[in-house]
């Protein structure tokens, strides 16, 4: 079955600088890749998603990368502000309504 | 914003007795899932729902677990008799379709004691 690593399970970065967290995949099947922004006691957000048939997705401050042939995609996000500060979860399917495979996760820590 | 409900959000229960998580999926969804997440592990992946049956299920979703969709609005879990492993987090989600993203809530967390 599909395997997915996520890195660095903890990231810290100072407001305004970038942060990038980067999941591999195993399952050259897969075809969809989101990413999920889990707030204390609030359901897991969808922030961007991709699908296979492009290399880059950008909404503002946040962009994904995919490498099909590497099978690895990163999310970036630029100018981060304390808000931002989550845990992002990465994630792999054969299609957005399929079982999702989630990497263990990223806890972001903006500082002021 | 539409979003999924779970209750409760926290649930203590002693091994042997049965469970029942609820969830409230957005409205016009028709596509149902439950994960779950034990402490310091991935989240994964137990059952996917539609159409009132089961469309998918992991090996973890044995026959301890069920599911169901009582009415137009809940889609429960079941676990029939909990044992301790069965501590997590536990994540309904819902999508419009086959085709688009799942809405996450915000989680029950069971401990089983």
């Amino acid at each position: 079955g599909e395997n997915v690593e996520q890195h660095p399970s903890t990231l810290s970065v100072q407001e305004g600088d970038s942060a990038v967290i980067k999941c591999t995949y195993s399952d050259s099947a897969s075809n969809y890749f989101p990413w999920y922004k889990q707030e204390l006691g609030k359901g897991s957000q969808l922030i961007i998603d991709i699908r296979s048939n492009v290399g880059e997705k950008k909404d503002q401050r946040i962009a994904v990368t995919l490498n099909k042939t590497a099978k690895h995609f990163s999310l970036h996000i630029t100018e981060t502000q304390p808000e931002d500060s989550a845990v992002y979860f990465c994630a792999a399917s054969k299609g957005a309504g399929n079982m999702l495979t989630f990497g263990g996760g990223t806890r972001l820590m903006v500082k002021p | 914003e539409p979003e999924v409900t779970q209750t409760p959000s926290h649930q203590v229960t002693q091994m042997g007795q049965e469970v029942i998580l609820r969830c409230v999926p957005i409205s016009n969804h028709l596509y149902f899932y439950w994960y779950r997440q034990i402490l310091g592990q991935k989240v994964e992946f137990l059952v996917s729902f539609y159409n009132n049956e089961i469309s998918e299920k992991s090996e973890i979703f044995d026959d301890q677990f069920s599911v169901e969709r009582p009415d137009g609005s809940n889609f429960t879990l079941k676990i029939r008799s909990t044992k301790l492993e069965d501590s997590a987090m536990y994540f309904c989600a819902s999508s419009g379709s086959a085709y688009t993203e799942a809405f996450f809530g915000q989680g029950t967390r069971l401990t089983v004691v």
